[in-house]
């Protein structure tokens, strides 16, 4: 099984600054297809997750662009431009390459 | 719109069986497959499996095999998930999620299920 690690596990963060969350797999996500499907994952206290960010880079309908997704192989960042209130929440990094899908261990953004 | 509907909060002993539903609307139901993740008390995300409505084709992670079944009725939109043997390790938040076919994420989630394990 591909592992997802996830650094820090808390960051926090002054409102209106910038933050940035790492993911790295034990093993190449790269597809065989060409695509690599890392996805984020924001989950508000109380709430189902949400996709964020799709195959690195994708940013869902309807995400701020504030939210932007890199990273290649087993190396990934989400970052958010500028912290905003709503944005306290657990963020999760996704492995949709192999089965069985994975997740890593989430990353809680919280307001100085 | 996308929607999907899961079916109420469950208490079960230990050894028991629970079957969650998620009654999907909004799309056809038949051409995106349907993942399954659950979520222990304070804790993050386990993916649970993967069904196709399609053709009812599953994957299932290793440490389920043999407690999990995932099933859809498509006259019904609907998705099932029987977790057997239940132990109280079980006790979690049940989700479903539509698989986004192509780019292999999870586009729309249901509200989620609690499913509580005690004697």
């Amino acid at each position: 099984d591909i592992v997802m690690t996830q650094t820090p596990l808390s960051s926090p963060v002054t409102l209106g600054q910038p933050a940035s969350i790492s993911c790295r797999s034990s093993q190449s996500l790269a597809h065989s297809d060409g695509n690599t499907y890392l996805s984020w994952l924001q989950q508000r206290p109380g709430q189902p997750p949400r996709v964020l960010i799709y195959k690195i880079s994708k940013r869902f309908s309807g995400v701020p662009d504030r939210f932007s997704g890199s990273g290649a192989g087993t190396d990934f960042t989400l970052k958010i431009s500028r912290v905003e209130a709503e944005d306290v929440a657990i963020y999760y990094c996704m492995q949709g390459t192999q089965f069985p899908f994975t997740f890593g261990g989430g990353t809680k953004v919280e307001i100085k | 719109q996308v929607q999907l509907v899961q079916s109420g909060a469950e208490v079960k002993k230990p050894g028991a069986s629970v079957t969650v539903s998620c009654k999907a609307s909004g799309y056809t139901f038949a051409i995106y497959g349907i993942n399954w993740v659950r979520q222990a008390p304070g804790q993050g995300l386990e993916w649970m499996g993967w069904i196709s409505p399609y053709n009812g084709n599953t994957h299932y992670p290793q440490k389920l095999q043999g407690r999990v079944t995932m099933t859809t009725d498509t006259s019904t939109s609907t998705a099932y998930m029987e977790l057997k043997s239940l132990r109280s390790d079980d006790t979690a938040l049940y989700y479903c999620a539509r698989d986004r076919s192509g780019d292999e994420t999870f586009d729309y989630w249901g509200q989620g299920t609690l499913v509580t394990v005690s004697s």
